[in-house]
């Protein structure tokens, strides 16, 4: 089957971090492009950032830009996200998703409160 | 940025009657190869989202046929011939040809009247 299956997130308080994982299966992960949306609560998708195949083109949100890091290791079918200097605003569910958005995770809730 | 710029932002359908989302782009979204990179995505309650249509008219594998998707430029659309119960969710164009950033438009809620 198909899938993409997000870490758990979790609750962190305002400057701290956190550090979300994606594992990937039943597709080959070292061929596609990946990329983090995000979706704060009773709101719309937001891109996150993006990372090519070999990992040596990555963007990000000007939102997040300085504080987060995407990274990949295809070894491991897994792509992850540093977060860190985390504020209120960071509080969504995060999903991962194929360069193409055709596979999307479950995703997983990041509260980010004192 | 591309803005994307969806209409209505609300929705509600009578089943079996037919529905249109709006989705408006601040720029041309043609790139340079030719294609137009104008995705829609459908957000069940309680669920992630799932593409429905790329390239403005190509319709995902499993998607009903019901579902299609048209425009080219700025302006396009996505129509349910018929609504059906399981369609109720959030409907969402993005534009990938100008990134970054990727965009999405505000969401437009579809509901049953």
């Amino acid at each position: 089957e198909v899938q993409l299956v997000e870490s758990a997130g979790g609750l962190v308080q305002p400057g701290g971090s956190l550090r979300l994982s994606c594992a990937a299966s039943g597709f080959t992960f070292s061929s596609c492009e990946m990329n983090w949306v995000r979706q704060a609560p009773g709101k719309g998708l937001e891109w996150v950032s993006y990372i090519s195949i070999s990992g040596s083109t990555i963007y990000y949100a000007d939102s997040v830009k300085g504080r987060f890091t995407i990274s990949r290791d295809n070894a491991k079918n897994s792509l992850y996200l540093q977060m860190n200097s985390l504020r209120a605003e960071d509080t969504a569910v995060y999903y991962c998703a194929t360069g193409a958005f055709d596979i999307w995770g479950q995703g997983t809730m990041v509260t980010v409160s004192s | 940025d591309v803005v994307m710029t969806q209409s209505p932002l609300s929705l509600p359908v009578t089943l079996g009657q037919p529905a249109s989302i709006s989705c408006r782009s601040s720029q041309s979204l043609v790139y340079s190869d030719g294609n137009t990179y104008l995705n829609w995505f459908q957000q069940r309650p309680g669920q992630s989202p799932r593409r429905l249509i790329y390239k403005v008219s190509n319709r995902d594998s499993g998607v009903p046929d019901r579902f299609s998707g048209s425009g080219s430029g700025t302006d396009f659309t996505l129509k349910i011939s018929r609504v059906e119960a399981e369609d109720v969710g959030v409907y969402y164009c993005m534009q990938g040809t100008h990134w970054p950033p990727i965009t999405f438009g505000q969401g437009t809620r579809l509901e049953i009247k």
